[in-house]
């Protein structure tokens, strides 16, 4: 089945404890994102991959490092989280083209 | 940044009814533009693309007004599945893509 997962898909933590959310494609799709979303407010980028070993910064990247090592992958590092990094995340993939991205199932963080 | 706008709703809609709504775009260059369909607390899905000429998929119309800068979303003979929030996206010159806050529908018996 194609599919993007992530995990975990909830996660509590505290401010400062570093960690990593997972991100894997099966679809051989070369662009993924990651998008965080908050109440009241569209999907927001933070960062995004056309390829391996190549990503760029979205709208709001301060506070999040990604690295693309293999094409199906792409993790979400928070080094050190904050409270305001409280949110829903979601990672996509994208086929060459094609315009539809296709999303995991979600993560819900919270940062105490 | 350019933005997406849309009405956050919800529209409380009895079955078997039309709805419609809208998306207003600021970047009139943009020449790409979706609607996504999200389910409470589950990850966006697309809907439908929405072309120059409109386009229509089953009972879900999509039109663009490039001269209003506006997208629209007609859904007929609404089923309670309906139910959801449809976010509007502008794929920007950059193919980057604006995400609305999206437009909450509740379709009631």
């Amino acid at each position: 089945e194609a599919q993007v997962t992530q995990n975990p898909r909830y996660l509590i933590t505290v401010t400062g404890k570093k960690l990593t959310v997972t991100c894997s494609q099966n679809m051989n799709h070369e662009y993924m994102s990651w998008y965080r979303q908050d109440p009241g407010l569209g999907l927001r980028q933070i960062y995004y991959s056309m390829n391996v070993e190549v990503t760029d910064k979205g709208d709001v990247p301060e506070g999040y490092k990604v690295s693309r090592k293999e094409k199906r992958n792409f993790p979400l590092i928070l080094e050190s989280p904050s409270p305001n990094q409280t949110s829903l995340y979601f990672c996509a993939s994208m086929g060459q083209g094609s315009y539809e991205q296709y999303f995991g199932p979600g993560t819900r963080l919270t940062v105490t | 940044r350019k933005e997406v706008e849309q009405d956050p709703g919800p529209f409380n809609v009895p079955e078997g009814a039309t709805v419609a709504f809208n998306c207003t775009y600021s970047n009139s260059a943009s020449q790409s533009f979706f609607w996504y369909r999200q389910d409470c607390r589950k990850e966006p899905k697309l809907l439908m693309s929405v072309y120059s000429s409109g386009n229509e998929d089953g009972r879900f119309t999509a039109q663009l007004n490039r001269a209003s800068q506006y997208i629209s979303l007609l859904i007929r003979d609404s089923k309670l599945s309906d139910s959801a929030t449809y976010l509007c996206v502008e794929m920007d010159s950059n193919y980057q893509l604006i995400w609305g806050a999206g437009t909450k529908l509740i379709i009631k018996p």
